[in-house]
């Protein structure tokens, strides 16, 4: 069945430094979700990716899906305290409705 | 605008025993979705009701059985529970609009315990 991987599984920065996460499926995708849960909470939808090569951004958050439909990444420029969470990304394949989260990337930043 | 709600809150159980999940989704939204979100792990779609039916289903075994109501509503039932199946249990509802990349709004989810 269709797999999707995240990596890293952890990563602490000081406030102010980028955050990278990357997102890859054993499958193509006819879309690609990311989320955030912060500790104790549910997940949060940030924003869907649906075409090839395609790229959006919300402030200091850049998303972007690969030209094959197989990865994905979440940058975050000049981090903030408020930035700390899990963020996952959800990927949906052949199978309208069913999507598959990767294991997510929990992000701590040290003020 | 009522968001997605779940109860209860927190459920402890005893293994062989059953428990029903409730889940109401944001107003105007018809389509249910379920997720078990184990501790340090993404959530595993368990299934989706629309339109009174289920439409998909992850890799959970028949214990795992749902419903979904003319309201829109929906429950999660587990039989015989194992210690396994303690995890946060998600609801997530949304609009089916192409069925594909419909966006989904989580419920803050119910925390079954499996003593």
């Amino acid at each position: 069945g269709q797999q999707v991987m995240q990596i890293p599984q952890y990563q602490h920065v000081q406030e102010g430094e980028d955050f990278t996460t990357y997102c890859n499926s054993s499958t193509t995708l006819s879309n690609i979700q990311w989320y955030k849960q912060r500790p104790g909470g549910h997940p949060v939808f940030l924003i869907q990716l649906v075409k090839s090569g395609e790229v959006k951004k919300q402030k200091r958050l850049t998303f972007q899906f690969g030209e094959a439909k197989k990865n994905s990444s979440l940058h975050i420029t000049a981090t903030q305290t408020t930035d700390v969470g899990t963020y996952f990304c959800a990927g949906e394949g052949s199978n309208a409705g069913k999507s598959t989260f990767g294991d997510g990337t929990t992000l701590t930043v040290k003020p | 605008d009522a968001g997605v709600t779940q109860s209860p809150t927190h459920l402890i159980k005893t293994r062989g025993q059953q428990v029903t999940l409730r889940c109401s989704p944001k107003s105007g939204h018809d389509t249910v979705s379920w997720y078990q979100q184990a501790l340090g792990q993404g959530p595993q779609f368990i299934f989706q009701y629309y339109e009174e039916e289920e439409r998909q289903r992850g890799n959970f075994p028949d214990r795992f059985s749902g419903h979904q109501f003319p309201n829109y509503s929906s429950e999660l039932n587990v039989n015989a529970l194992l210690l396994g199946d303690s995890a946060l249990y998600l609801c997530a509802s949304s609009l089916r609009t192409q069925g594909f990349g419909d966006t989904q709004y989580f419920g803050p989810g119910t925390r079954l315990t499996v003593l």
